[in-house]
């Protein structure tokens, strides 16, 4: 167990909607981190927050958005959604700064495009 | 860029074989982490090692060990005696030190395709 919760576990969206999922940090991070897992594939990095501010982004458009709250806990909003957006969706928390740059995932959420 | 490779796609063995899992990388930082996780079929990735590029000593923890050679950009993962249990997907996985506007590579890992391995009993 590492601490780090994702909800919901599954998501069954049609295309053009839009979705937000959660994501709790394991106790004392500062930081976290998603990620996307097409089936098949590693996960790619979407972006990472440190201190509610947006710190670093990979090759994914805007329509990919995310917010870090005070606790630490994060969303990440999709909008419009496409059916390449099916995917597996993991959140990772870490403690940058401190020597503690491993990162711990949470269960991901499994979202599904129609 | 970061960039990881793991050549193979897939591993099958007989319980209680060793078997070692490759990684090659690619960075320009000079200081940088590499991680291995194990992702079993309920898809929660799991940690399980990290080595920090300034440390090249290879340990061995439990059935767990690691070879870094960092003049070969390579950073392999064996498990000894393997049991059922250590079936699942086994990546690799690197992160810089860059930091700020020019580009952060601290704390974004970037991950390899995965090697599938399966123990058979």
């Amino acid at each position: 167990e590492t601490g780090v919760t994702q909800s919901p576990t599954h998501l069954i969206k049609t295309r053009g909607q839009q979705v937000t999922l959660r994501c709790s940090s394991q106790s004392g991070h500062n930081t976290v981190s998603w990620y996307q897992q097409a089936l098949g594939q590693g996960p790619q990095f979407i972006f990472q927050y440190y201190r509610e501010e947006e710190n670093g982004r990979g090759n994914f458009p805007p329509r990919f958005s995310g917010l870090q709250f005070p606790n630490y806990s994060s969303e990440l909003n999709v909008n419009a959604l496409e059916l390449d957006d099916s995917a597996l969706y993991l959140c990772a928390s870490s403690l940058i700064g401190q020597g503690q740059e491993t990162q711990y995932f949470g269960p991901g959420t499994r979202l599904l495009v129609l | 860029a970061q960039k990881v490779t793991q050549a193979q796609t897939e591993i099958s063995v007989v319980e209680k074989e060793d078997v070692t899992l490759d990684c090659v990388y690619e960075t320009r930082d000079t200081t940088y982490y590499l991680f291995w996780y194990k992702q079993p079929p309920s898809g929660e990735l799991v940690f399980l090692i990290r080595r920090n590029s300034f440390d090249e000593q290879n340990e061995i923890s439990g059935r767990y060990s690691w070879n870094f050679q960092k003049s070969t950009s390579s950073f392999n993962f064996t498990i000894t005696a393997s049991q059922v249990v250590d079936s699942a997907v086994y990546f690799c996985a690197l992160s810089g030190s860059s930091w700020g506007a020019g580009g952060t590579s601290y704390g974004k890992l970037t991950f390899g395709q995965g090697t599938i391995l399966t123990v058979h009993p």
